[in-house]
């Protein structure tokens, strides 16, 4: 089993709409939260990064971390075409690893 | 304010052969890291850097793989006798010290033949 899973999708919604994207995780020790969206043959862009439980909210984009349940969410509203592309989940904790456990990508594709 | 940079985008090589890999981080991060992707995967950490001194290594991270940050600016990722399973994206990412957020580059796509 992975430590962070993600649902790969596609995700398919109409433009305008609210759209949820969210990933578990199994390590109790990942303190911080990411979220990257990634376009077709492009590196991963930073969108949200919050630490430890709560809400971050980042114009139309809000993150949400329940590290009670491990789940964290994140919520896009008033969705555009251009919002289509990859969206990865990623925590690190604070252990002294630098490396990023990273979710395996949910693909959204929001129609015109 | 420049990105982290990546150079070749694409590279084509045929398998047995050598290649390598230039990142240059954002100018004032000291921490930068390698990552490899995969189709349908996400990114899969190799090895990171603080300045110049290599702190951590990934089991994924074959002695065919090289690593260096010379001086403690740009990094160079070598790929010895490649194999058809070493076909990814390579992706560089630079931070501040810290529980800072890594910022990715656009990556170097490997193909090999």
């Amino acid at each position: 089993q992975k430590e962070v899973e993600q649902d790969p999708g596609p995700l398919s919604v109409p433009e305008g709409a609210i759209v949820s994207l969210n990933c578990t995780y199994s390590n109790s020790a990942f303190q911080y939260f990411m979220w990257y969206r990634q376009y077709s043959r492009k590196g991963p862009e930073l969108l949200m990064y919050t630490y430890s439980s709560g809400n971050k909210e980042d114009g139309r984009f809000t993150a949400q971390v329940d590290k009670s349940s491990k789940y964290i969410s994140l919520f896009i509203r008033d969705s555009q075409p251009s919002d289509s592309a990859t969206y990865l989940c990623a925590m690190i904790g604070d252990t002294g690893r630098r490396a990023l456990t990273f979710g395996s990508g949910t693909r959204l594709q929001v129609q015109p | 304010d420049t990105g982290v940079s990546q150079n070749p985008r694409h590279k084509i090589t045929k398998r047995g052969q050598n290649v390598t890999f230039r990142c240059d981080p954002i100018s004032e991060h000291n921490r930068l890291y390698w990552y490899r992707q995969t189709l349908g995967q996400g990114p899969e950490f190799l090895t990171y850097f603080q300045n110049e001194a290599q702190l951590e290594k990934s089991r994924l991270l074959s002695d065919r793989f090289s690593a260096e940050r010379p001086k403690g600016s740009f990094s160079t990722l070598e790929i010895q006798r490649t194999e058809q399973g070493d076909s990814a994206m390579y992706l560089c990412a630079s931070s501040l010290t810290g529980p800072q957020p890594q910022h990715f580059g656009d990556g170097t796509r490997l193909s090999i033949l």
